[in-house]
């Protein structure tokens, strides 16, 4: 049981926009810290993709985008396209645990 | 651009100690916080804990019985010592950075990772 609590999975078209959801509580995101969101690709390593809630790296595309409200935050992807298709996961940190956390990951199919 | 490389051994028996270096390319090591991640099959990520290049930890408490993490500059390199494995450990294990300067806690580089399996 991942302490931010993700979708299994999501699913869209070509085109269309999605919205990845991560909720959390008190003691992380509704404590104050700070939202990342990282994409896997099959058999890769995890690339950030969202830092600080909202902010890209250089080279990550502006179709990517993160938000933040309360004990949750969302990733939003744009204009889907074939090589979105990965896990994401968001990731935090804990007071109460005094640790980084993970969201439990969700599969993005790109239909 | 910073390069991480995991190396360790291909299987490690339950109830041992699996150990992982992690090796450093093209960067300073004080640039960063070095920390491991592990991602069992099929599984999400867990944070496992972090070094800095003057030794000072941080790790999962729900780990940290079982962890231990050194740093060794000279050779540009980190090291994980898990105890006291069980099936439970079998996992991609990957090193990853967290630079100094940043203000947000977000692992900005990655190794490729390495599958230890733990079996008898």
């Amino acid at each position: 049981q991942s302490v931010l609590t993700q979708p299994p999975s999501v699913s869209g078209a070509p085109g269309q926009i999605v919205t990845i959801s991560c909720t959390g509580g008190n003691s992380n995101i509704g404590g104050g810290y700070d939202v990342q969101w990282y994409q896997q690709l099959p058999g890769t390593a995890p690339k950030v993709l969202i830092y600080g809630n909202s902010n890209r790296p250089s080279g990550v595309p502006d179709r990517f985008s993160g938000s933040k409200s309360g004990t949750s935050a969302s990733l939003a992807i744009t204009g889907l396209q074939a090589e979105d298709e990965a896990d994401y996961y968001c990731q935090s940190y804990d007071i109460r645990l005094t640790a980084v956390v993970f969201g439990g990951g969700t599969k993005l199919t790109v239909l | 651009q910073v390069q991480l490389q995991e190396s360790g051994p291909g299987l490690v028996k339950p109830s041992e100690t699996l150990s992982l270096v992690c090796t450093v390319s093209g960067g300073s090591m004080s640039n960063y916080y070095w920390s491991w991640i592990r991602q069992a099959p099929g599984k999400g990520l867990e944070y496992i804990g972090y070094i800095y290049y003057s030794g000072t930890t941080n790790s999962n408490p729900s780990l940290k019985s079982r962890v231990t993490l050194s740093v060794d500059t000279s050779k540009n390199q980190f090291s994980l010592k898990l105890t006291s494995v069980t099936a439970a450990d079998t996992a991609v294990y990957y090193c990853a950075g967290r630079k100094v300067t940043s203000a947000y806690w977000y692992f900005a580089v990655w190794g490729r990772g390495t599958l230890v399996p733990v079996s008898s």
